[in-house]
Formats: C-alpha cells, sequence, structure tokens
C-alpha cells in the first residue's frame, strides 16, 4: 500500500498561472479531504469528497476547484494563482465521512510568486 | 460551530520531563475527539482519538489523553519525553455526523531539550 500520494512535492508558480495538484489513495477510502497548512493557523479545510462525483466547499475554497470521478483520485485545480495560495497543501482520505481518522499524503510546497 | 482552542503555540520541556499540551474544544454535539503530529516536513499522522466509550484514551509513542465533557478538554500527556516527540501536534474535533470534517487547532510545537 502506498498510501495517499501526492505530486508534485514542490512548485513554484507566477502569479495568474495554473496547475493542477495531484491526489491518490489505494487504500478505497471514500472520503477525501484538501487541506492548506499556513504558519500559526492550523489546517484549513479547502474542499472535500465523501464519494465518486459528490464533492463539496470547505472553510476556504475560494481560488480552488476539485472533480472526483474515481474513488482513487482527487486532484485540485488552481485556476489563477495568486500569492496568497503559497502555502502547504495536504490531502488526505478516511473510510468515510463518520470515519475521520484521516491518512495524510506527504503535502505540497507551493510558491507563488 | 465546532472550535478547537490549544493553549500555548510552543512548548519546550526536558528529556524525561512530563509532557502536557492542552486543547479545549467547542461542540454542540458529543464530539469525537483526536490528536495528530507532524514531524517536520511530513503530513500529520493520527496519534489516538475518542469517540465513545472509555474516557482515557491510550495512543501511540507512550502518549495519552483524557476527555472531560465538564471542562470541554482533551489534554495530551505523555509521562516522560523524549528527544524524537519534538514535532508539532494538533487537536481536532469532529461531530462525527453528516457534517463530520475535522476541525484543526492551530497546533502546539514542542521541542525537547537534552
Amino acid at each position: 500500500n502506498a498510501g495517499v500520494t501526492q505530486t508534485p512535492k514542490f512548485q513554484v508558480l507566477k502569479t495568474g498561472q495554473s496547475m493542477t495538484l495531484q491526489c491518490a489513495q489505494d487504500m478505497n477510502h471514500e472520503y477525501m479531504s484538501w487541506y492548506r497548512q499556513d504558519p500559526g493557523m492550523g489546517l484549513r479545510l479547502i474542499h472535500y469528497s465523501v464519494g465518486a462525483g459528490i464533492t463539496d466547499q470547505g472553510e476556504v475554497p475560494n481560488g480552488y476547484n476539485v472533480s472526483r470521478s474515481t474513488t482513487e483520485d482527487f486532484p485540485l485545480r488552481l485556476l489563477s494563482a495568486a500569492p496568497s495560495q503559497t502555502s502547504v497543501y495536504f490531502c488526505a482520505s478516511s473510510y468515510s465521512l463518520l470515519d475521520q481518522t484521516q491518512y495524510f499524503g506527504p503535502g505540497t510546497r507551493l510558491l507563488v510568486l | 460551530a465546532q472550535s478547537v482552542t490549544q493553549l500555548g503555540s510552543h512548548v519546550s520541556v526536558s528529556e524525561g520531563a512530563l509532557v502536557l499540551l492542552r486543547c479545549n474544544y467547542s461542540s454542540s454535539v458529543p464530539p469525537y475527539l483526536f490528536w495528530y503530529v507532524q514531524y517536520p516536513n511530513q503530513g500529520l499522522q493520527l496519534l489516538l482519538k475518542y469517540t465513545t466509550g472509555a474516557t482515557l484514551v491510550k495512543g501511540i509513542n507512550g502518549f495519552e489523553a483524557e476527555f472531560k465533557k465538564s471542562e470541554t478538554s482533551f489534554h495530551l500527556t505523555k509521562p516522560s519525553a523524549h528527544m524524537s516527540d519534538a514535532a508539532e501536534y494538533f487537536c481536532a474535533v469532529s461531530d462525527g455526523g453528516s457534517q463530520g470534517n475535522l476541525i484543526f487547532g492551530k497546533g502546539t510545537k514542542l521541542s525537547v531539550k537534552p
């Protein structure tokens, strides 16, 4: 089991560029989520999904899009990057929404210039 | 709405000393409570969780936490700190229901002095 994998590990973008952060899990988990981590702010939920074809917004969804076409994959898209999106992004999964024992990926460090 | 407050953004202890990391929560329904640990440049991993039943919960690496409903607290303790415990610790709360997303505290960075 690879668990939760994320690519890339590090990315530098210019303001206005778009990109997709990839996330995949091989544990057949129904629930997947994206968080951003900023110093002194803890983790804040961006978007989440309770199953293929179902997504919903979290606490800080603006500027981000998600889709869930398969159980395994949950990509996060930045449509037009802004310096305020400089952060560390974590993808996580759990068996279900009711079971919040989340398994985290290693993270993607994003720098927007 | 649920919320989590972690008292102390930075805690420093000597090796062998007691570790106490404080967490208070706010929830309108019986909460599910979690402690996660993050080592440098890594993702988070679960230390322990409370859902129902026994209020003293034991986790990995010798950590434990006690759910105290009257104090709305879920403090994390370890009797004797080890250098390898140096990390950032996050308390989180969920209502375990249809809106069961985790709400994280801002984290407490634990330093362990030799």
